[in-house]
């Protein structure tokens, strides 16, 4: 059973555009929901986080929306530059379970071209 | 200040060998995670740690894997009779251990078992 579902799988945007990753998830006690950036080679880096009491959060270029009717969340990134281009993953976790361990999408690829 | 270090980073065994794959957790971080990833999917968890109790080892795949940590910081993950299915990159991530605290990752560890 896959709890975050994650899409698109790849996405292509030129520069200066507006790429857009969307997640869903099914488990209603998630309440912590982290979008993680991973160059190839690298582990994944947190990128911005976002709690189940606001609708959105804004850092910089970056910024998640959250629609918790929907038990849904995404990831904009305003501006897109190819130094954007990376593997995005979004996850989740349960602040109310023992271990705060995440469950991750699928991954997005998101190439850039200048 | 230093990261999660893993080593080593690229690791190739035969099929039916043990290896043993290491973390360094940032110090002071008291929880410590295991992930693997495979090709083209998303991180899966394997371990999760506590000071040096393992209170959810629900992740693991099977009973040929198996994780220590000693002292509150290192942790090692034990393969044993590797099958070429365990090919993966298998990552590390430590974080303060409370509430919504970020998860921060090493680089990875790449297994490939011929």
């Amino acid at each position: 059973q896959q709890q975050v579902k994650q899409s698109p799988q790849s996405l292509i945007v030129q520069k200066g555009g507006i790429s857009i990753i969307n997640c869903a998830y099914e488990n209603t006690a998630f309440d912590y929901f982290p979008w993680y950036q991973q160059f190839p080679g690298k582990g994944p880096a947190l990128l911005i986080a976002i709690r189940p009491d606001v609708s959105e959060k804004k850092e910089g270029r970056f910024t998640i929306s959250f629609n918790k009717s929907a038990k849904q969340f995404s990831l904009h990134i305003m501006d897109s530059q190819p130094g954007d281009s990376a593997t995005y993953f979004c996850a989740a976790s349960n602040s109310g379970g023992s271990n705060y361990k995440l469950t991750f999408g699928k991954g997005t690829l998101l190439t850039v071209n200048p | 200040g230093a990261g999660v270090s893993q080593s080593p980073s690229n690791k190739v065994t035969e099929k039916g060998k043990d290896v043993e794959l290491r973390c360094d957790p940032i110090s002071g971080h008291t929880a410590l995670y295991w992930y693997r990833q495979s090709l083209g999917q998303g991180l899966e968890f394997l371990i999760y740690f506590q000071g040096n109790s393992a209170p959810d080892k629900s992740g693991l795949p099977s009973d040929r894997f198996s994780a220590e940590r000693t002292g509150g910081s290192v942790s090692t993950l034990t393969i044993q009779r590797t099958q070429q299915e365990d090919s993966a990159v298998y990552l590390c991530a430590s974080s303060q251990g409370d509430v919504n605290q970020p998860q921060h990752f090493g680089d990875g560890t790449r297994l490939s078992i011929l």
